[in-house]
């Protein structure tokens, strides 16, 4: 069980604007930046968002982030079918003195 | 460009040791902060251990400490991870991963895993 909670799955159709969700605590996410990963088995992880909101280069701007208290959220809009993936929101836990993952979501694009 | 590429994985009984070598090149070794991610069949990704790039500061999950040690050789550019006393529940595709600066959970550069597989 992470300390970063995300909701398993969620879905949307091509074209909609999905969120996903990564509750936290004050250890985490209220005092520390936020990171969102992109992961298909088999392959690598992938950076989609760093420091909270910012996007690497070659990341398109259908993807963003924010960050508000001790929650932190990834938007997805424009969906398209090359979106589905499980995504992960990372922090660093002060408790912990550690990086965490939250559980991962898995996005369906129906 | 970057490369970050694992060896070492293989099956092994529950008990054994095992060390993954992760080779880097295309970057400032010394100047990279090296992870080990996990992820586990039906699982989600899991941060097993970090290293700072001077290899002073060390991070273990809590399930792995004692029995997994992380290291570095900057000067062949390489991290490891002994693990030792394996157990079935670290069955996993193992990741190297690395970022310039201090340990965080802000990772840049992913190697393509290696298969650990604990079985008797």
């Amino acid at each position: 069980q992470s300390v970063l909670r995300q909701p398993p799955s969620a879905s949307g159709t091509p074209g909609q604007r999905v969120t996903i969700s990564c509750s936290g605590g004050t250890s985490n996410i209220e005092s520390q930046h936020v990171y969102w990963y992109r992961h298909l088995p088999g392959t690598a992880p992938k950076l989609l968002i760093f420091l909270n909101d910012r996007r690497p280069s070659g990341v398109p701007d259908r993807f963003s982030g924010s960050k508000s208290g001790t929650s932190a959220s990834l938007a997805i809009s424009g969906l398209r079918s090359e979106d589905e993936s499980t995504y992960y929101c990372a922090t660093w836990d002060d408790k912990l003195n550690g990086p965490v993952f939250g559980g991962g979501t898995k996005l369906t694009v129906l | 460009q970057v490369q970050l590429v694992e060896s070492g994985g293989g099956v092994v009984q529950p008990g054994r040791s095992l060390r993954l070598s992760c080779a880097a090149s295309g970057i400032n070794f010394h100047d990279y902060g090296m992870h080990w991610v996990r992820l586990a069949p039906g699982k989600g990704l899991e941060w097993v251990a970090v290293i700072s790039h001077d290899g002073t500061g060390k991070y273990y999950i809590d399930s792995v400490k004692g029995r997994f040690t992380i290291s570095r050789d900057n000067s062949k550019t390489t991290v490891y991870l002994q693990m030792n006393n394996l157990r079935t529940e670290d069955t996993a595709v193992y990741y190297c991963a690395g970022r310039v600066g201090p340990m965080s959970a802000h990772i840049e550069y992913w190697g393509q895993g290696t298969l650990v597989t604990v079985s008797s």
